[in-house]
């Protein structure tokens, strides 16, 4: 079993939809990141949190240590947040080093 | 803001060639990193340089070697290609070898093996 999960795999939704994508993990962590990788294979970070909550602009991610969960959530969706969204995971003992979920496939459709 | 740069960008090559991957960064960081993209899987950490001098193996080091040329540069090698390393290589770089430090991609090398 991976030790980063994410669900669903792929995830197909109108524009305007709030969306919601999950991430559990199964080992002891400093830190939960959420990346973007775009259509071309780039890929950026979005959010790094150990805790509580974070917000920018349309995309809010959370996250619940005693559960080992995470949610990134997208609001009033738009063809251009088709991209794949990844999870990955800081462990306790690793630094900086990630351990990545597969990814969730996001398609906006206008 | 060329921020990390991966060349080349696409790469065919015939089993048991050999080949280097070069990465550089231009954000000052000290930590670098080697992974790989496959289909139906994560990411996966080849080998990592968490400071100018220092490289460590990842979770799928074999096959590989690489060699952290000065702060900037962060080079991948494969000494004689197989076709299990078909893949998509990025490169990654952040300021410290601390979990909260964002990491920062190249775009990617795309590498068949035939």
């Amino acid at each position: 079993k991976n030790e980063v999960e994410q669900s669903p795999q792929n995830l197909t939704a109108q524009e305007g939809e709030f969306i919601t994508i999950n991430c559990s993990y199964s080992v002891g962590i400093s830190a939960l990141h959420w990346l973007q990788q775009h259509p071309g294979g780039g890929i950026v970070s979005l959010f790094m949190l150990s805790s509580g909550k974070k917000k920018h602009g349309r995309l809010i991610a959370t996250i619940n240590i005693q559960e080992k969960h995470s949610s990134l959530h997208i609001t009033a969706s738009h063809p251009r947040d088709s991209a794949v969204y990844i999870c990955a995971v800081s462990k306790e003992t690793s630094g900086s080093r990630l351990t990545f979920g597969e990814g969730t496939q996001l398609t906006v459709n206008p | 803001n060329a921020g990390v740069t991966q060349t080349p960008k696409f790469q065919v090559l015939k089993t048991g060639q050999s080949m280097t991957l070069q990465c550089a960064q231009d954000m000052n960081h000290n930590s670098m990193y080697w992974y790989r993209q496959d289909p139906g899987m994560g990411l996966r950490l080849i080998y990592y340089s968490a400071s100018e001098g220092t490289t460590d193996k990842g979770e799928v080091p074999n096959g590989y070697n690489v060699s952290r040329l000065n702060k900037r540069e962060f080079s991948l090698r494969l000494e004689s290609a197989a076709p299990s390393q078909t893949s998509v290589y990025f490169c990654a770089s952040s300021n410290r070898d601390r979990s909260d430090q964002p990491q920062h991609f190249g775009d990617g090398t795309r590498l068949s093996i035939l």
